[in-house]
């Protein structure tokens, strides 16, 4: 199985600030799938991003984009203008359904 | 709008008790997981389903077992709850196929208190 680590268990930002999530992976295939996940306090996981390993693009959505580094196997997000709203649990995950330990996400106004 | 639903959002039980939780889903999808999630430890992957009848172990499936009728429902069975099972459980599908690259939809969880 695919493994995931996240080393930040904690992360502050400031509203309308950037900040940068980590996560390294651990995988054997050569074609995979790398996701980022968000959970609201007391709401359902969502889906935030999803990464394709062969596209050499970074996957963008809105304020959310990646920075995917196949060769050292790190998948990190990165959230721009940061807003109250994105203050959750935040998850790395893989293509066969490995979470890693997660971030938390404080913003501050 | 309702698409992953677990039947119960907290549960209080007891050591020995045997428990169900229940999930359903209504988009026909084929494949459906369950997770436990505790603090700093994330998600992890208990059991798996990617059709009726057939289950696959996750990386945790000790103290556990599941049961998968219909397409749509997947339960959790905790055969004789022990307070080490006290967690939030967290129910998912997926359609089939896509190598990888399906997007789970989760449901609200179930909150377990085994005392």
């Amino acid at each position: 199985a695919q493994t995931v680590t996240q080393s930040q268990p904690e992360m502050s930002v400031q509203e309308a600030e950037t900040v940068t999530l980590s996560c390294t992976y651990d995988t054997s295939e050569s074609d995979y799938y790398l996701f980022w996940y968000k959970q609201p306090p007391s709401r359902q996981m969502i889906l935030v991003i999803r990464q394709e390993a062969y596209k050499q693009q970074n996957a963008t959505e809105n304020r959310f984009s990646v920075n995917f580094q196949k060769a050292a196997k790190s998948f990190s997000l990165k959230i721009s203008d940061s807003q109250l709203g994105d203050a959750a649990m935040y998850f790395c995950a893989t293509g066969d359904m490995r979470f890693g330990a997660g971030t938390r996400l404080t913003v501050k106004p | 709008d309702v698409k992953v639903t677990q039947s119960s959002r907290y549960l209080v039980k007891r050591t020995g008790e045997k428990v169900f939780l229940e999930c359903v889903q209504d988009m026909d999808h084929e494949n459906m997981f369950w997770y436990r999630q505790d603090p700093g430890l994330g998600l992890r992957l208990i059991y798996f389903s990617y059709d009726v009848k057939m289950k696959e172990k996750g990386d945790i499936p000790e103290g556990y077992s599941v049961s998968r009728e219909k397409k749509e429902r997947f339960s959790l069975i905790l055969e004789s709850a022990s307070t080490n099972q006290t967690s939030m459980y967290l129910c998912a599908s997926s359609p089939l196929g896509g190598r990888g690259a399906n997007v789970l939809t989760f449901g609200a969880g179930s909150r377990l208190t085994v005392l």
